[in-house]
């Protein structure tokens, strides 16, 4: 067990909708990733925060959005779902850097989205 | 920008034998840190190993090294005495070093490499 934790485990919606995708980092963990996985795709960055705030972007789509709380859980909202985005969404967190270091990140179960 | 390249995209190899997994990956920073994650069945992200690049030293965790040539800019990954448990997904992965008040770098990872442990 990693110490992160995502829910829902699954999730199966339809084209057009709307989903959310929750995360909550290790216990002092200020930072946040989100990955996807896809079969074509493989593991592709989305998007990352740092004690709430944004810090870097990948490939997100302009359809998806994120943000990090001030209890540091984050949310991923997935909206338009196409069949396309059927993947499963990691979730992943690090601590502060400390001494230079780059923290190794942790990640959670996975959502696995479905959209039919 | 960074890639990370698995050119074995299977591998299979008996119970107890030694296998060696390859990556590759190409960067113009000095400063970076390599990863192995394994993905079983169950989906889950593990990290196995990491190197940190200024360390000359080779990596271990138990049944699990690392052969780290940095001119080369290869990080192949070792299982020694391989066990039914080790059959997953393995991911190569690379982040570079910054600085930073702002938390760490995102991951870029290789496509993967399935090895099944056999019987």
């Amino acid at each position: 067990d990693s110490g992160v934790t995502q829910t829902p485990k699954h999730l199966i919606t339809a084209t057009g909708q709307r989903v959310t995708l929750r995360c909550s980092p290790r216990s002092g963990d200020l930072s946040v990733y989100w990955y996807q996985q896809s079969l074509d795709q493989g593991l592709q960055f989305l998007i990352q925060y740092y004690n709430g705030e944004e810090r870097a972007k990948g490939n997100i789509l302009e359809r998806f959005s994120a943000q990090q709380f001030p209890d540091l859980h984050s949310e991923l909202n997935l909206s338009s779902l196409e069949l396309g985005d059927s993947a499963l969404y990691f979730c992943a967190s690090s601590g502060p850097q400390v001494s230079g270091e780059q923290e190794t990140q942790y990640f959670g179960p996975g959502t696995r989205l479905l959209v039919l | 920008a960074q890639t990370v390249t698995q050119s074995q995209p299977e591998m299979s190899v008996q119970e107890a034998e030694t296998v060696t997994l390859s990556c590759t990956y190409d960067t113009s920073e000095s400063n970076y840190y390599l990863f192995w994650y394994k993905q079983p069945p169950s989906r889950q992200m593990i990290l196995v190993i990491r190197q940190e690049a200024y360390k000359q030293q080779n990596a271990t965790e138990n049944r699990f090294s690392v052969n780290f040539q940095k001119a080369a800019k290869s990080f192949s990954l070792k299982i020694s005495d391989s066990q039914l448990g080790d059959t997953a997904m393995y991911f190569c992965a690379f982040t570079t070093l910054t600085i930073s008040n702002f938390g760490n770098e995102k991951l870029t990872f290789g496509t993967g490499t399935r090895l099944t442990i056999i019987p």
